[in-house]
């Protein structure tokens, strides 16, 4: 597609519950990030995909948090167990490869609400 | 490892005045840098990018950024600023030869005055 989609835009959650986002890339970008973006706060790094693995997963905040990426395509990230401090927008990026030379362009976020 | 300090989270101008963002970097390797722009609710945008080529970086909407190696800054400016400026920026580092992930600074609310 043109732009990175992510889904839901909007998604409101009973604690305890689990929840799962979805992020489309650009087509043909290989790269792949998540961020977490608390109110008020800047970007907190996820997980990195570089195709269909992740080279680098240090940022997931805890083992309820998971990711996946199929091939070069969708990724979804998973949060079991839902707790209010994971309230948050969760951002997608998607990068042509590794590296600044291409740029990062992002989806406009899921905005998660844990009741 | 990298990392990249916003001096400022708010910076209050008036319209039609200059703009100065500020932005140090820390970087083991050369770095890339890169403005993004967030408006409420809204996603992030693109800016201008750094990536070893000429150190004054020309972006969109008028804004540039002089990439300082001496001073390890990245500071974002504009000659004049506009009411539609006002949103929320990041400053970013990535280093060659890493990972390559984006790593954000906590961001500068610019808030602009009419």
């Amino acid at each position: 597609g043109a732009g990175v989609s992510q889904s839901p835009s909007n998604k409101v959650t009973e604690k305890g519950k689990d929840v799962e986002l979805r992020c489309d890339p650009i087509s043909g970008h290989t790269a792949l990030y998540w961020y977490r973006q608390r109110l008020g706060q800047g970007l907190e790094f996820l997980i990195y995909f570089q195709g269909n693995s992740a080279p680098d997963k240090s940022g997931l905040p805890s083992d309820r948090f998971s990711a996946e990426r199929t091939g070069e395509s969708v990724s979804t990230l998973t949060i079991q167990r839902t707790q209010q401090e994971d309230s948050a927008v969760y951002l997608c990026a998607s990068s042509f490869s590794p590296g600044p030379n291409y740029g990062y362009t992002f989806g406009s976020g899921t905005r998660l609400t844990v009741v | 490892a990298q990392s990249v300090t916003q001096l400022d989270s708010h910076v209050s101008v008036s319209e039609g005045t200059p703009v100065l963002l500020r932005c140090n970097y820390s970087s083991s390797y050369s770095p890339s840098l890169f403005w993004y722009v967030q408006h409420p609710n809204k996603g992030l945008q693109l800016l201008l990018k750094y990536t070893s080529a000429a150190t004054l970086v020309k972006g969109i909407n008028g804004f540039e950024a002089e990439f300082k190696k001496s001073e390890t800054s990245f500071h974002l400016t504009k000659p004049s600023a506009h009411m539609s400026d006002a949103a929320e920026y990041f400053c970013v580092v990535t280093i060659s030869g890493g990972s390559y992930i984006p790593t954000f600074g906590r961001g500068t609310s610019l808030i602009v005055h009419p």
